[in-house]
Order: structure tokens, then sequence, then C-alpha cells
């Protein structure tokens, strides 16, 4: 699996959007971007995942460059709640497992 | 989506006992892991669970410290034997639901403390 880089912490005022950058340049064709958090004492939640193009659920938005080499995860009015550490990780899709970086830390600020 | 209950959620124990924990997933998924957590650190993959077959290990995981059942489609269990203050981390179990999305879910976890 390709490695990602990401900031290891941030901040973001309350209401606003939480912009979180990931960088996968070792990227292959057939691997997914997929974001997950963990909220302090819980398991890790999943967020979102995209191939190539940008995907918006209820919870956010994934932003993809056209060359894959990143991804921005979007928080559109992050809440106190959302303060967690957020991780980025690239798989084959259907692959056995994931492995976990260091992911970022947002502190949502009020 | 699925639903991952683990028991126990939290437990003390001494050194040189082992705990199991169990997973529960309320559907049936294609795969099963175990996951560990140190204190202040990311998820660190323990193995894969089998359903019917020996577990799949890690580098630096091995059978004997961290034996593994998995009986059928929704269940598992991890067992943490001859524990030592080391051990001390929260395991989590996790489950691959089958279908195209390749969404993996997590259990809350447990957290386990050796003295």
């Amino acid at each position: 699996d390709a490695k990602t880089t990401q900031p290891p912490s941030m901040d973001c005022a309350e209401g606003r959007a939480a912009n979180l950058p990931c960088n996968h340049s070792t990227i292959s064709g057939n691997e997914y971007v997929y974001w997950y958090r963990q909220i302090h004492s819980q398991g890790p939640q999943y967020i979102i995942h995209g191939l190539k193009n940008n995907e918006t659920n209820e919870m956010a938005s994934l932003i993809i460059t056209e060359d894959r080499k990143s991804s921005t995860l979007i928080l559109p009015h992050a809440t106190l709640r959302d303060t967690a550490v957020y991780y980025c990780i690239v798989r084959v899709g259907g692959a056995n497992n994931l492995f976990f970086g260091t992911g970022t830390r947002l502190t949502v600020i009020p | 989506s699925a639903v991952i209950s683990q028991k126990p959620s939290r437990d003390i124990c001494q050194r040189g006992t082992s705990l199991t924990i169990q997973c529960q997933v309320d559907s049936q998924v294609t795969m099963m892991f175990w996951y560990r957590q140190q204190p202040g650190q990311s998820l660190t993959l323990i193995a894969t669970a089998n359903q019917g077959s020996e577990a799949t290990y890690e580098s630096g995981f091995v059978i004997d410290k961290f034996p593994i059942s998995r009986p059928n489609l929704t269940f598992s269990t991890l067992t943490v034997s001859n524990m030592s203050p080391e051990d001390s981390s929260i395991y989590l179990c996790s489950a691959l639901t089958s279908g195209g999305s390749y969404e993996q879910y997590f259990g809350p976890g447990t957290r386990l403390t050796v003295t």
C-alpha cells in the first residue's frame, strides 16, 4: 500500500470549514483514498473514500487532485464534536485491511 | 454498514494471566481483523481472523501470544496470553463488509491494563 503524509495537527474555528490535506504521491492506479477519524477513546469511524472523482456524503467532501497524488478532506461546518485524529489511508479496493499512519489531530476551537 | 460490539470494554489484569476479548458483528462480513493501539500511538494490525482456519499474523505478532478464533462469519475472539505491562493497550476488532464499497468498520475497543 502506498504511503501517505499528513500534517500532525491543525486547528479550525467552530462553524468554519476544516480542510485536511493528505499527500500520497506514490499511489497506484487501483488504490482508493480512504478517510477515517478517531474521536478520543472510541474506535475509528469511516468517513468517506474515493478513487479519482470527488466525493460527497453527509459527513464530508473528498477532493482528489487530477494526478491523484494528493487529496483534501473537507468538513464544511466544523463543530466541537469533530475534534479527532483524522487518518488518510490508501488501499487497493477490496484489499484485506487498513494500515494506519499517524494522522492529523484536528482541534475545533469555540 | 456493520455494528461491532466488544466484550469486555475494559479490564485490569495481573501479570502472567490471559484475557480473551470477544467481538460480535451484527451482519455477515467477509473479513475480520484485530488491531492494537498503544497509548498515544496509531493503530497496528495484529492479525486477520480467518473463518475455520488459523489467523494470519503480521510481523511481530505470534499465535502463541495472541491466539485468535473465528468460528463463524460474525464472531471472533482474541486472547492476550501471559500478559505483561507492555501489553497494556486498546485492542480493536474490525470488519470488512461484503459488496463493492470496501468499507471497514471498527468496534469501540477493549482497554486493557496489565499490572
